[in-house]
């Protein structure tokens, strides 16, 4: 079945900086990679998600790239702000299609 | 707006006690799943529902069972609440299960005592 590791469990960054987050996974015949952000108090909240038809993609500051050889994929935030600080999920779709398998989160951490 | 409503914050429950956590989603989706949050261990998913009256076992099933009468509402049910089972959980909708966006409530903090 699938597995997600997501890398690294913490990350603190200066505001203005970049901030990368990446996820490995097992299953080759995933083509669904969905990011998450969950703000404190609150569900996660989809951001930003890539198919497998496409190596890359973006909205204004974060981008999702993927390797489907490597079978990694990354989340980029440029120009980091406060509102960033939250933490962030990846996930890949199980072969069930009902089921996604998520990475153990990354807590950014916007320092001023 | 999509709205996905769970009916408690916080829950304190004592040992042995049956827990009830409701979820209720206004956006028609067929999808609804529970999940448990805890910290280093990401999301997992204790039991789904494609259907009304379907349900589907996750990876945690253990300790607990769903109830989907209404195609809004899906209840997460502790028949016998363990301190093991203090957690977040997370209930979500979706229409198209793994491969669309999943929305989420805001999430039920339970302490079991």
């Amino acid at each position: 079945g699938e597995n997600v590791e997501q890398h690294p469990s913490t990350l603190s960054v200066q505001e203005g900086d970049s901030a990368v987050i990446k996820c490995t996974y097992s299953d080759s015949a995933s083509n669904y990679f969905p990011w998450y952000k969950q703000e404190l108090g609150k569900g996660p909240q989809l951001i930003i998600d890539i198919r497998s038809n496409v190596g890359e993609k973006k909205d204004q500051r974060i981008a999702v790239t993927l390797n489907k050889t490597a079978k990694h994929f990354s989340l980029h935030i440029t120009e980091t702000q406060p509102e960033d600080s939250a933490v962030y999920f990846c996930a890949a779709p199980m072969d069930s299609n009902y089921q996604l398998i998520w990475g153990a989160g990354t807590k950014l951490i916007i320092k001023p | 707006d999509v709205k996905v409503t769970q009916s408690s914050r916080y829950l304190v429950k004592r040992t042995g006690e049956k827990v009830f956590l409701e979820c209720v989603q206004d956006m028609d989706h067929e999808n609804m799943f529970w999940y448990r949050q805890d910290p280093g261990l990401g999301l997992r998913l204790i039991y789904f529902s494609y259907d009304v009256k379907m349900k589907e076992k996750g990876d945690i099933p253990e300790g607990y069972s769903v109830s989907r009468e209404k195609k809004e509402r899906f209840s997460l049910i502790l028949e016998s609440a363990s301190t093991n089972q203090t957690s977040m959980y997370l209930c979500a909708s979706s229409f198209g299960g793994g491969r669309t966006e999943a929305f989420f409530g805001q999430g039920t903090r339970l302490t079991v005592v």
